[in-house]
């Protein structure tokens, strides 16, 4: 256990339903980082929050896609009408620091699997 | 644009032995690499790294070799344990930029 808590650990919706799902990062830590990994691959950056302000988004995060970080603690990915090509994990992680080189805990992450 | 690449996607060694994983990469500009390693239905989590300023870095079973101009990194583990069979991912730093993973499977 990183520390870091991912909700609901598995989410099965139908296509074209808006789902969401949460992070809580481990406390002190100020950056939060969101990845998708499909079958077979790494994980891959979606985007990421340092405090409450989202500094860099991936051209993954379609206009469907939706993350924030309100008060610089938990944060929330939200995906409209989803579609099949979103089934995937989901997975947030969180480090302390600025620079780069800090150490990423992740959660266990959500997975999706869009009907 | 795959920046970091892991080209075996699996590996099995024997107890005892060396588990030797590699990892290339194509963005001279990577300077801080990342081992992770994960078990089913968990998160990945930190193994080791290495800053572009080394060439080795060594926490106990674990080394990691950095061949900057060959743009190569590599995760020896020796012995290799049974606890070891994951799948393990290199990473270059920042917003992470993952290796499709290689799975290592010990065999008593």
């Amino acid at each position: 256990d990183t520390g870091v808590s991912q909700n609901p650990r598995h989410k099965i919706t139908k296509r074209g339903q808006n789902v969401t799902f949460r992070c809580d990062p481990i406390s002190e830590h100020n950056r939060l980082y969101w990845y998708r990994q499909t079958l077979g691959q790494g994980p891959e950056f979606l985007t990421y929050f340092q405090n409450e302000a989202q500094l860099e988004k991936s051209r993954l995060l379609s206009d469907r896609f939706s993350a924030e970080r309100p008060k610089g603690s938990f944060s929330t990915l939200e995906i409209q009408r989803t579609e099949q090509g979103d089934s995937a994990m989901y997975l947030c992680a969180s480090s302390l620091g600025s620079g780069g080189t800090e150490t990423q805990y992740f959660g266990p992450g959500t997975r999706l699997l869009v009907l | 644009d795959q920046q970091v690449k892991q080209n075996s996607p699996s590996l099995s060694v024997q107890e005892g032995r060396i588990s030797i994983l590699n990892c290339d990469y194509t963005n001279s500009m990577f300077d801080y690499f990342l081992w992770y390693k994960k078990y089913p239905a968990e998160g990945p989590t930190f193994l080791i790294s290495i800053s572009s300023i080394k060439d080795k870095n060594e926490d106990g079973r674990f080394t990691v070799f950095l061949n900057k101009s060959a743009k190569h990194l590599s995760l020896h583990i020796v012995p290799s344990q049974p606890g070891d069979s994951a799948v393990y991912f290199c990473a270059a730093r920042g917003k992470l930029q993952f290796g499709a993973g290689t799975q290592v499977v010990v065999t008593p």
